[in-house]
C-alpha cells in the first residue's frame, strides 16, 4: 500500500459525459501528478500540482482540467468524453517538486471506461 | 524532453540476475535516474533511482556509466513476482515513462 488513495476504483460512462476522478495523496506530501494509461500509449503524464499549484504539464487535452485543494487532495475533471478517453487513470504523490530525486508514490489507479 | 530508450521485452530464468538496460544518451547534468516498475493491474511502484554513482537498495542494484548516457537495473535473483514492466526514467520537470521493458521470469 502506497498510502495513495484514488476514488472511484471504476467508472463506466457514455460519450459526451463528464467524470471527476479524486486523488488524497500521502500524508505529508505536496505534490500531486496525474497520469493517463491506455493500452497503445503507455504511462502519459497528464499534470501536476505542487501545494495547490499547477507546477507541470505533461499531454492534457483541453477537455481535461485538474485542481488541487487547500487539504491537498487533488481532482482530475474529464469533460465531453470520447471513447478514445477509456483508460486506467493514476494519481502519485511526492513530498516535494524542489529536486530531481524525488520518488513518486503512485495509487492503484480509476478505471475509466467510456461507452 | 529528456527520453530514454529501452528494449521492448526480456526473459529470464527464476533464480537468475537479470540485466535491464537503458540508453539515455541526451539527459543532462542534473538529471536524476529512477526506474519504476508496474506489476499486473498494479500502479507503477518505485525502484531505485541515482545520479552518478552505482546504488544499491533491498529491491535492486543500478549500474550508472561513467557518461552517464546509459544504466543498467539490476536484479540480483529474480522470482516470479518480478515479472512486471520496468520503466527507466529520467526525472526533470516533465516525467515522461516510455513504454518500459516487459520482463518475463521462466520459472
Amino acid at each position: 500500500d502506497s498510502g495513495v488513495t484514488q476514488t472511484p476504483k471504476h467508472l463506466i460512462t457514455a460519450t459526451g459525459q463528464r467524470v471527476t476522478l479524486r486523488c488524497s495523496p500521502r500524508s505529508g506530501d505536496l505534490s500531486v501528478y496525474w497520469y493517463q494509461q491506455s493500452l497503445d500509449q503507455g504511462l502519459q503524464f497528464l499534470i501536476q500540482y505542487y501545494n495547490g499549484e499547477e507546477r507541470a504539464k505533461g499531454n492534457i487535452l483541453e477537455r481535461f482540467s485538474a485542481q488541487q485543494f487547500p487539504d491537498l487532495h487533488s481532482e482530475l475533471n474529464l469533460s465531453s468524453l470520447e471513447l478514445g478517453d477509456s483508460a486506467l487513470y493514476f494519481c502519485a504523490s511526492s513530498h516535494n517538486t524542489r529536486t530531481g530525486k524525488e520518488t513518486q508514490y503512485f495509487g492503484p489507479g480509476t478505471r475509466l471506461l467510456v461507452l | 524532453d529528456a527520453k530514454t530508450t529501452q528494449p521492448n521485452s526480456m526473459e529470464s530464468n527464476e533464480e537468475e540476475p537479470v540485466h535491464l538496460p537503458c540508453n539515455h544518451s541526451t539527459i543532462s547534468g542534473t538529471d536524476y535516474i529512477h526506474w519504476y516498475r508496474q506489476l499486473p493491474s498494479q500502479g507503477p511502484e518505485y525502484v531505485i533511482h541515482g545520479l552518478t554513482s552505482n546504488v544499491n537498495n533491498r529491491m535492486a542494484s543500478l549500474a550508472i556509466a561513467e557518461d552517464r548516457k546509459s544504466s543498467t537495473l539490476i536484479l540480483h535473483r529474480a522470482t516470479l513476482r518480478d515479472a512486471a514492466v520496468y520503466y527507466c526514467i529520467l526525472r526533470d520537470d516533465k516525467i515522461i515513462f516510455g513504454k518500459g521493458t516487459r520482463l518475463h521470469i521462466l520459472p
